[in-house]
């Protein structure tokens, strides 16, 4: 699987938008890029995922950039329960399953 | 999606004894997934588990330390051998979300193992 880097920690205020950033600039063309969030003593938790086209569902938005070195993840309304490590993954759609988990993004919603 | 349950929750064990985890899940599945979580950090693959064949394991992780059983397609066993205190973890089990053309995986709630 290719590496991703994210950012230790982010702070958002309750309400506003979240733009959680993705680095994975040696993904190759069959690799989607996947995010999971991981609520305080919880398993992981499916977000979204994506090609090349941005997407959207009930929980987010995954804007991934042209060359698809990057991606940005966005909680449009954060509230106090978005309060999660939010991981960004890159594998393929099928064949090899398994998830191999960074470190993640530790995002904290300010009241 | 898939309702995925373990047992126990989380235990207090000492060292040198063993504990037995249970994943299961209500619907059929053909891969189960093993990670472990050690404290303030993410997570890392034990073992692939399917059904009818020797368990996976990733680098580092071996089977005497940690056994798997599969007996069928909805259940699991990890097993933690030969405890240490570096074991203090939890232990989630995962599965694929059933006849998907995507990748999602589904976690359960996790194991909280102390060993003192």
């Amino acid at each position: 699987d290719a590496k991703t880097t994210q950012p230790p920690s982010m702070d958002c205020a309750e309400g506003r938008a979240a733009n959680l950033p993705c680095n994975h600039s040696t993904i190759s063309g069959n690799e989607y890029v996947y995010w999971y969030r991981q609520i305080h003593s919880q398993g992981p938790q499916y977000i979204i995922h994506g090609l090349k086209n941005n997407e959207t569902n009930e929980m987010a938005s995954l804007i991934i950039t042209e060359d698809r070195k990057s991606s940005t993840l966005i909680l449009p309304h954060a509230t106090l329960r978005d309060t999660a490590v939010y991981y960004c993954i890159v594998r393929p759609n099928f064949g090899n399953e398994k998830l191999t988990f960074g470190t993640g993004t530790r995002l904290t919603i300010i009241p | 999606s898939a309702v995925i349950s373990q047992k126990p929750s989380r235990d207090i064990c000492q060292r040198g004894t063993s504990l037995t985890i249970q994943c299961q899940v209500d619907s059929q599945v053909t891969m189960m997934f093993w990670y472990r979580q050690q404290p303030g950090q993410s997570l890392t693959l034990i073992a692939t588990a399917n059904q009818g064949s020797e368990a996976t394991y990733e680098s580092g992780f071996v089977i005497d330390k940690f056994p798997i059983s599969r007996p069928n397609l909805t259940f699991s066993t990890l097993t933690v051998s030969n405890m240490s205190p570096e074991d203090s973890s939890i232990y989630l089990c995962s599965v694929p979300r059933p006849s998907s053309s995507y990748n999602e995986q589904f976690f359960g709630p996790g194991t909280r193992l102390t060993v003192l």
